[in-house]
């Protein structure tokens, strides 16, 4: 069974550094991306950027370029966001989420149960 | 950038009912569009990729059509657990987009 399963919620203060995962089992880890996907409370998704783990080519939307850092130890079969200095308005749920590349990939078949991150002095 | 339209934002449907959700791109995509659907606390599903193939295990009275600009979603027969609120994606170029979203509410 595949699954995705990120890290719990965080509390964090402005300027504070986070770093939040998303560990993947029962798939070749290494063979499809990991994608990370922004929701604001009471808002749409928003897509940040991802990652193939195989050789960690890694794309971010120019709305998150600079602004986060994602990366993967294949080792572990985990995927990474973080931030090296938060602001309140990155309080939001982060999904993590997997999809295959072969075929016209893109898409995502599998989620992760979201981590609420919150930001507040 | 690709730039997409969803609409409607808010959709009021009886069960029943057959519903249409739009999704208008800036440019071509040929069908590289995906739609979710996501219910308030859960994580959004995949329900069909490549703009008209069913994911497996999602009901066949969710269907998908068009190509190039213009795609919809098509849900035949409206069921309770239908109410939620529906995305398109595409991913024909980076950055992959989502749609605004469609919130499908009972009327």
């Amino acid at each position: 069974e595949v699954q995705l399963v990120q890290s719990g919620a965080e509390v964090k203060k402005p300027g504070e550094s986070l770093k939040i995962s998303c560990k993947g089992s029962g798939y070749s880890f290494t063979s499809y991306w990991i994608g990370w996907v922004r929701q604001m409370p009471g808002k749409g998704l928003e897509w940040m950027g991802i990652i193939y783990p195989g050789d960690s080519d890694t794309r971010y939307s120019p709305s998150f370029q600079g602004q986060v850092t994602i990366s993967a130890d294949k080792s572990i079969s985990t995927a990474y966001l973080q931030w090296s200095s938060l602001k309140a308005s990155d309080t939001a749920m982060y999904y993590c989420a997997s999809g295959p590349v072969a075929g016209g990939g893109g898409y995502f078949d599998y989620w992760g149960q979201g981590t609420l991150v919150t930001v507040s002095s | 950038v690709i730039w997409m339209t969803q609409s409607p934002s808010l959709l009021s449907a009886s069960t029943g009912d057959r519903v249409t959700i739009s999704c208008r791109m800036s440019q071509g995509i040929s069908s590289y569009l995906a739609w979710y659907q996501q219910k308030p606390g859960k994580a959004p599903e995949l329900l069909i990729y490549a703009a008209s193939t069913l994911q497996s295990g999602v009901p066949s009275r969710f269907s998908g059509s068009g190509s190039g600009t213009d795609f919809t979603l098509t849900i035949s027969c409206l069921q309770s657990e239908d109410f939620a609120t529906y995305y398109c994606q595409q991913y024909y170029s980076f950055p992959w987009t989502f749609g605004q979203g469609t919130k499908v509410e009972i009327k």
